[in-house]
């Protein structure tokens, strides 16, 4: 079946825009996940979902930052106002969820950000 | 101690040799952990999933000793296709399914 899928694959942006990023997870995967990963560094976790609610933002580097999924599917990362240090990779993940041997997270390819 | 640590990279072996990645977490609750795969700039993708004392897939074993709460990775047999980065993956203390990532061990098999 079909994988995670997330658009734009890259997106350059000047300094102080908006940008939105987009997630669509496996179908069926009640978890989603949003974490950056920049140059030659390790994950870094931002946002979980769980369905449509989000019981842990505490990866949220600072207010610029938001995300939300409706309908339990389809979840949008916008960064208001973006700085340079938000270049990076924003890689999104699912999984089914419900338990520890349900929890194996399938990434999507990523979009890369360059931040101008 | 931090979440999840591992072995720094990176790690150089010729074709056919055997090596080991080490892995130490710090929430003994755990009871689920997982080896990811990362090539260079593409996202990781799951290798093993380890729930009990140790998995075996091919020339890839997984072990888990909970007493010292550490896990490893043995490859045997490298290939220049597994040269990439292993990501040791455990479950989050604080739960929601939430998973902490260690920072990878870089593998390059060569000729």
């Amino acid at each position: 079946g079909a994988g995670v899928s997330q658009s734009p694959s890259n997106k350059v942006t000047e300094k102080g825009k908006d940008v939105e990023l987009r997630c669509d997870p496996i179908s069926g995967h009640t978890a989603l996940y949003w974490y950056r990963q920049s140059l030659g560094q390790g994950l870094e976790f931002l946002i979980y979902f769980q369905g449509n609610s989000a019981p842990d933002k505490s990866g949220l580097p600072s207010d610029r930052f938001s995300a939300e999924r409706t309908g339990g599917s389809v979840s949008t990362l916008t960064i208001q106002r973006t700085q340079q240090e938000d270049s990076a990779v924003y890689l999104c993940a699912s999984s089914k969820s419900g338990g520890a041997q349900g929890n194996e997270q399938f990434f999507g390819p990523g979009t890369r950000l360059t931040v101008l | 101690r931090k979440e999840v640590e591992q072995d720094p990279g990176p790690f150089n072996v010729p074709e056919g040799a055997t090596v080991a990645f080490n892995c130490t977490y710090s929430n003994s609750a755990s009871q689920s952990f997982f080896w990811y795969r990362q090539d260079c700039r593409k996202e990781p993708k799951l290798l093993m999933s380890v729930y009990s004392s140790g998995n075996e897939d091919g020339r890839f074993t997984a072990q888990l000793n909970r007493a010292s709460q550490y896990i490893s990775l043995l490859i045997r047999d490298s290939k220049l296709s597994d040269s990439a980065t292993y990501l040791c993956v455990v479950p989050s203390p604080g739960g929601y399914n939430k998973l902490i990532f260690g920072a990878g061990t870089r593998l390059a098999v060569h000729p």
